[in-house]
C-alpha cells in the first residue's frame, strides 16, 4: 500500500546543530507539505512543494529549508537548531491540491536542547 | 491569525451521547475538511465539504457548512470510546499566489464507556 513516512520519530538534538528530518511518499503526489504543531496552535506550515525543484515558503519558515530533488522526497532542514524549534513535525501530501485532501506522516518530535 | 478556529476546545461525553464540534473561519473559501488526530499519531482526513454544499455524511458523522455565517459542524453520532481524539477543521486560503490550507487548534474529544 502507498504510504508516506517519516524519519527519525524522536530525535533530541542541540542549539545549533543542523539537523534533517525526512519524508518519503510512495503515492507519487506532487504536492508534499510540512507543518509543525504546537500546543495552542494547530498546525502551521513551514514549507511545500508543488513537484521537483520547487519550493515555497510557509507561514513559519525561518529557520528552515526545504529541496525537492525527486517526487517522493521532501526533506526538512533546520539550519542551525534553535530552542524554539522543539516541535511535532508532520509531513504531508496531497494528489490534487494544496487545498485538497493531505495524507499525513505519523510525524517527528524533536527536542532541541 | 488563524483562519479556523475550533469550538469547543476540549469535550467530555459519555459513549452512546452524540458529539457536535464546530470552526469558525474568516475569509471565504472553496473548500472546508475535517480531520482527527489520535494521541501520537498524524492527523487522517475525515471529510471534505465544498463551498456549494451544506451537508455531507460519512458513516457516524455529519458536516454541516453555512458559508453565509462562516462556520461548519461536525457531529459524530452515537460516540465510542475509539471516537476520543482530537479533531481539526482545516480551510483553504489564497495568499501569495498559492492555495494553502490552514489548520485550526483543534477540539479535544473524550468518549467514556
Amino acid at each position: 500500500d502507498a504510504e508516506i513516512t517519516q524519519s527519525p520519530r524522536h530525535k533530541i538534538t542541540e542549539t545549533g546543530r543542523q539537523v534533517t528530518l525526512a519524508c518519503h511518499q510512495t503515492w507519487n503526489h506532487n504536492n508534499m507539505f510540512w507543518y509543525r504543531q504546537d500546543l495552542g496552535h494547530g498546525l502551521r506550515l513551514i514549507h511545500y512543494s508543488y513537484g521537483v525543484h520547487d519550493t515555497n515558503k510557509g507561514e513559519v519558515s525561518d529557520g528552515y529549508s526545504v529541496s525537492r530533488s525527486n517526487t517522493e522526497d521532501l526533506p526538512l532542514t533546520l539550519e542551525s537548531a534553535a530552542s524554539s524549534q522543539t516541535s511535532v513535525y508532520f509531513c504531508a501530501s496531497s494528489e490534487q491540491g494544496a487545498n485538497e485532501k493531505l495524507f499525513f506522516g505519523s510525524g517527528t518530535q524533536l527536542s532541541v536542547l | 491569525s488563524q483562519q479556523g478556529e475550533e469550538d469547543p476546545q476540549a469535550l467530555s461525553i459519555q459513549e452512546g451521547e452524540n458529539a457536535t464540534m464546530n470552526c469558525s473561519y474568516k475569509t471565504s473559501i472553496n473548500n472546508l475538511q475535517w480531520y482527527r488526530q489520535n494521541s501520537g499519531r498524524g492527523l487522517v482526513h475525515l471529510i471534505l465539504i465544498r463551498s456549494n454544499e451544506r451537508e455531507k455524511h460519512s458513516g457516524r458523522l455529519r458536516v454541516t457548512l453555512d458559508t453565509s455565517k462562516k462556520s461548519s459542524s461536525l457531529l459524530i453520532t452515537a460516540s465510542r470510546a475509539a471516537d476520543t481524539a482530537s479533531y481539526f477543521c482545516a480551510t483553504d486560503m489564497f495568499s501569495g499566489g498559492y492555495n494553502k490550507l490552514i489548520f485550526g487548534a483543534g477540539t479535544r474529544l473524550a468518549v467514556h464507556p
